[in-house]
Parts: structure tokens; sequence; C-alpha cells
């Protein structure tokens, strides 16, 4: 079946910083990839829809130039959350739809800032 | 209004019960429904598809009433590993991947 992957599967850093965060489908191509965040006990949020060749597209209240999404080429897109904080620890998933409507999710990447 | 509700959590019930939760959606024109499963501190993965002739896959049972406007999911003869947060997903527009979750139930079997 497809194979979405992230990397890295956690990490921890320092408030200011700036974590980067891979998505990769691994047997199929991905023009969209979609990420989301999920605070503990809640569900997932849609952030932003990753577009291959184009700006991504942001939901709203979502800050474009805190997170910053490039979808390089038809397998990889990348999260970058720059100048972290505190309260963005949470954990980061991305998604690429295979056929039909269906998504497949990559395993998620825990950031916790300290 | 949240556009994709579910049941509030968490339900506990006995390995063999059967257990029964709804998700109601706002955007009648919604396309595709879903239910994932998520293990804590793991991404989701889809349960089965919701289709409106319902649809069942062993010992769970989805079904769809449009009119009303809810999606429910049936879980037959529960077993220990069924324990986790069942997510209610709808994909609101017609030929698009934007799914909206909705809060997510969770769910505890006990021996």
């Amino acid at each position: 079946g497809a194979v979405v992957s992230q990397h890295p599967s956690w990490v921890i850093c320092k408030s200011g910083t700036s974590v980067k965060i891979e998505c990769r489908s691994l047997d199929f191509q991905a023009t969209t990839m979609f990420w989301y965040r999920q605070f503990p006990k809640q569900s997932l949020m849609l952030m932003a829809t990753s577009n291959e060749g184009s700006k991504a597209t942001y939901e709203q209240g979502v800050e474009k130039d805190k997170f910053l999404i490039n979808h390089a080429s038809l397998t990889l897109s990348t999260l970058t959350v720059t100048s972290a904080h505190p309260e963005d620890s949470s954990f980061y998933i991305c998604s690429a739809p295979v056929g039909g409507d269906t998504q497949y999710f990559g395993p998620g990447t825990r950031l916790t800032v300290l | 209004r949240k556009e994709v509700e579910q049941d509030p959590g968490p339900f506990n019930v006995p390995e063999g019960a059967t257990v029964a939760f709804n998700c109601t959606y706002s955007n009648s024109a919604s396309q595709s429904f879903f239910w994932y499963r998520q293990d804590c501190r793991k991404e989701p993965k889809l349960l089965m598809s919701v289709y409106s002739s319902g649809n069942e896959d062993g010992r769970f049972t989805a079904q769809l009433n449009r009119a009303s406007q809810y999606i429910s999911l049936l879980i037959r003869d529960s077993k220990l590993s069924d324990s986790a947060t069942y997510l209610c997903v709808v994909n609101p527009s017609t030929g698009g991947f934007k799914t909206i979750f909705g809060a997510g139930t969770r769910l505890f079997v006990k021996a």
C-alpha cells in the first residue's frame, strides 16, 4: 500500500530556533500534500495544503511566514517552523491523497520547544 | 456549530460489547465520509469509508444518513485491541481532498 514517511519522528529544540519537517511519499507521486497539527486530546487541524510547483494554501489563522512550506518535488514536502516557541509544541502530521479521496498519513513528528 | 461533531467520550465497555458512535456534519453538500482510527501518539489510519448504502467490514459497520447528516460506526464483539480514538472525517467538496476531522471519540475496551 501507499506509504508516507516523515522525518524526524520527534524533535526537541530551544525557543527561537527553526525546525524543518520532511514529508515524503515513498511509492507514489503527490502533487498535493496536507499538513496538520494536533494538540493533546484534540483532533487534527488542517494547517495548509502543499502544492507542488506553486505556493501553499494556508488555513485561516495559520501564519504563512511562521510555517514555511516548500513542495520541492512530487514526492517531498517540507514544513519549517520558524522561530519556534513553546506554544508551537505539537504533533505535526502530513498526508497525501492516493486515488479517489483516500488519504494516507505520515507517522507524525512530535515537536517539543523548550 | 462545528463542521463535524462526534459523541463525547470516553466510552468504557467490556470485551464482547457492542458500541456505537455517531457523528454529525453541517455541510449538506459533503461528498465523502470516513472513519479513521488513531492510537495514542500515532497517525490516523483509515478504518473504513462510509457509503450511502452502508458498508460492513467484519465486526465494523458504518452507515450514512444524508437526510439527517450523520454517520455512524458500530463495533460488535469489542476486543481489547479496539481501544483507540475514532475519528469521523468528512470531505466537503467534490474532487478535492480537504478533509474535516471530528474531535474524535475515545474508546476503552476492558477485560
